[in-house]
């Protein structure tokens, strides 16, 4: 079975701009996690989807966005970029979405903001 | 709000030898799942070893094993026959049992473990 992917790898953007994050879970996955990993904050979460709905949201401000589809993948959007929104995002996937679930973890998209 | 520390930051072991890496959480929960999760050099988040805290029984995988110290808030994770490929960091994450269903994964500020051949 597929792992968790998240696209693109890469991304070079400039202060201001906005940048969509996509991850597709592992097949037949329906929640979706995302956290945000700094060396000055760590690993930080951002929100999780479950079933298209939002369940969970994390500390960050409102330029941070994000939606599930009905195939459970998932894209994060961050507008209106700052200097610090550079870091290494990852999504992550379980099952069921349960407490406990283990979470699979995607490779991650490094965002470089200039 | 949890906290989760690992106090930590680098640790370096021998091949073949046996490593401890600390762990502790602050919590008012009864009900959590605690991890380790292991990010090697290529970015890729693995998942070590769970333990559920309603189990007093220490979690095992392998080479992996853990020591659940619940009225401590201590769950430290020994490596045993320490080989190359555990060169990474360790992250130890806290997840409340909530009534709710949901995920959101706490985690500490991990430990960079070096492996020496």
């Amino acid at each position: 079975k597929a792992g968790v992917t998240q696209t693109p790898r890469y991304l070079i953007k400039t202060r201001g701009q906005q940048v969509t994050l996509s991850c597709s879970p592992i097949s037949g996955h329906r929640s979706v996690s995302w956290y945000q990993q700094t060396p000055g904050q760590g690993l930080q979460f951002l929100f999780e989807y479950f079933s298209e709905t939002q369940r969970n949201k994390g500390n960050f401000p409102g330029r941070f966005s994000g939606r599930q589809f009905s195939n459970s993948r998932s894209e994060m959007n961050v507008s209106t970029l700052e200097l610090g929104d550079s870091a290494l995002y990852l999504c992550a996937s379980s099952l069921s979405g349960r407490a406990g679930d283990t979470q699979y973890f995607g490779p991650g998209t490094r965002l470089t903001v200039l | 709000a949890q906290t989760v520390t690992q106090s930590q930051p680098e640790m370096s072991v021998q091949e073949a030898e046996t490593v401890t890496l600390s762990c502790t959480y602050d919590t008012s929960e009864n009900n959590y799942y605690l991890f380790w999760y292991k990010q090697p050099p290529s970015r890729q988040m693995i998942l070590v070893i769970r333990q559920e805290a309603y189990k007093q029984q220490n979690a095992t995988e392998n080479r992996f094993s853990v020591n659940f110290q619940k009225a401590a808030k201590s769950f430290s994770l020994k490596i045993s026959d320490s080989q190359l490929g555990d060169t990474a960091m360790y992250f130890c994450a806290f997840m409340k049992r909530p009534n709710n269903a949901g995920n959101m994964l706490t985690f500490g500020g991990g430990t960079r473990l070096m492996v020496k051949p």
